[in-house]
């Protein structure tokens, strides 16, 4: 059963730590993409990669970082440098960066 | 896209009814759009595409029609039913420079009542 996953569904963290989001396909999808949605906007793209072990900023990178070491997986890290990291977490991929994007279930962040 | 305020624009229809959701976009290179659906607390689910060799698309109770003169974009939802409440987004995209990144527009919200 192809598709995308990301864990956890809920998350919680403490001011100062950082946190690492999951993200796995089974689809052999070449692209992958870390988007940000807060209430009632649109998505934000925070990095994308089109190929493994080359990614890319997106437009709101900062205080985040990623890494593309599979092409299965590419985990999202918020770091303490990113200010209000509370938000909803969106991991898509694609087969080729130019056709559909299939999204993952999302991570909500919540920051204490 | 466009970010103004935190409420999305809302499209309430009957059911039954017919909806027609509008996206304007800016960039007249784009060559290929997309619409999502996203449910409360879910991710966004692909609905329809078309290319910018075509005007028009059909799949299931929905279609897509593309007028580049205006860079409009619309999707119809025949005979809407309450299971299709939801938040719908277009998106484009545009091939020069060699990055596939789509822009996403802010979405609409998509009230059915029973």
């Amino acid at each position: 059963d192809g598709g995308i996953t990301q864990s956890p569904k809920y998350l919680f963290r403490k001011e100062g730590q950082n946190v690492t989001l999951s993200c796995e396909q089974n689809l052999n999808h070449d692209a992958m993409y870390w988007y940000r949605q807060d209430p009632g906007q649109g998505l934000r793209l925070i990095y994308y990669s089109q190929i493994v072990n080359d990614f890319q900023k997106g437009d709101i990178a900062e205080g985040y970082s990623v890494s593309r070491e599979k092409k299965e997986s590419f985990p999202l890290t918020v770091t303490s440098a990113q200010k209000n990291p509370t938000a909803f977490y969106l991991c898509a991929s694609s087969y080729d960066g130019y056709n559909e994007q299939f999204f993952g279930p999302g991570t909500r962040l919540t920051v204490l | 896209g466009e970010s103004v305020g935190l409420h999305l624009p809302t499209l309430s229809v009957q059911e039954g009814d017919n909806s027609i959701i509008n996206c304007a976009y800016s960039n007249s290179a784009s060559d290929y759009f997309i619409w999502y659906k996203q449910e409360s607390g879910k991710g966004p689910q692909f609905i329809i595409d078309i290319r910018s060799n075509m005007d028009k698309r059909q799949g299931q109770r929905v279609t897509v029609l593309l007028n580049k003169t205006v860079k409009h974009l619309s999707l119809q939802i025949a005979a809407t039913q309450p299971g299709d409440s939801a938040v719908y987004f277009c998106a484009d995209q545009d091939p020069s420079g060699g990055s596939y990144i789509p822009t996403f527009g802010r979405g609409t919200s998509l009230i059915v009542h029973p």
